[in-house]
């Protein structure tokens, strides 16, 4: 088990600018959950897959977020024409199916918007 | 809407001391589940504990237990003989039974004296 793998640790890029991050979950969990976490505050749900189907998006999910799991074991969260607002942390998590399974979290990808 | 507060933002306890953080969360649900997760500087947030809303019985792992009062909505967290690594951002949680996302309180920075 080595754990939810999320690269790259951080991204600075200019406003404008695409950019896209990577979450390698627990090789074993069909689960996927993105979550974005600004300064001071909690994570914020954005988006879970089981597999390869994407069964939620929050409404903080703008037409500029996009995300995937084409084959059910990674996920890219890409943003478009990033903005100064997406300065955040962005958190992948993963579990296996069934009641009240744990969300296992990576260590995040913190994007700086210049 | 489901919404979790945590009105401490930040706590000190002396070492080998108790502390308590308080929760209080709103939900119209009777089927749920409530954690406490751990973040500590620049590493990965992990569970500390869990709570079935169906159990009366406090949830308890090693140090860490919790005091849950589903009438009053309510659910701290003690930790007793407090160490150095438990200083971190701890967020109390709430998932809905049949929902696959966690709802996060903002935090609270807990310091350890030594």
């Amino acid at each position: 088990d080595t754990g939810v793998s999320q690269n790259p640790r951080h991204k600075i890029t200019k406003r404008g600018q695409n950019v896209t991050f990577r979450c390698d979950p627990i090789s074993e969990h069909n689960r996927l959950y993105w979550y974005r976490q600004t300064l001071g505050q909690g994570p914020e749900f954005l988006t879970y897959f089981q597999n390869e189907a994407q069964l939620e998006k929050s409404r903080l999910l703008s037409d500029r977020f996009s995300a995937e799991r084409p084959k059910g074991s990674f996920s890219t969260l890409e943003i478009q024409r990033t903005e100064q607002g997406d300065s955040a942390m962005y958190l992948c998590a993963s579990s296996t199916t069934g009641p009240n399974q744990p969300q296992h979290f990576g260590d995040g990808t913190r994007l700086s918007i210049l | 809407a489901q919404t979790v507060t945590q009105s401490q933002p930040e706590m000190s306890v002396q070492e080998a001391e108790t502390v308590t953080l308080s929760c209080t969360y709103d939900t119209s649900e009777s089927d749920y589940y409530l954690f406490w997760y751990k973040q500590p500087p620049s590493r990965q947030m992990i569970l500390v504990i869990r709570q079935e809303a169906y159990k009366q019985q406090n949830a308890t792992e090693n140090r860490f237990s919790v005091n849950f009062q589903k009438a009053a909505k309510s659910f701290s967290l003690k930790i007793s003989d407090s160490q150095l690594g438990d200083a971190a951002m701890y967020f109390c949680a709430y998932r809905r039974n049949r929902d696959d996302k966690i709802i996060f309180g903002k935090g609270t920075r807990l310091h350890i004296l030594p």
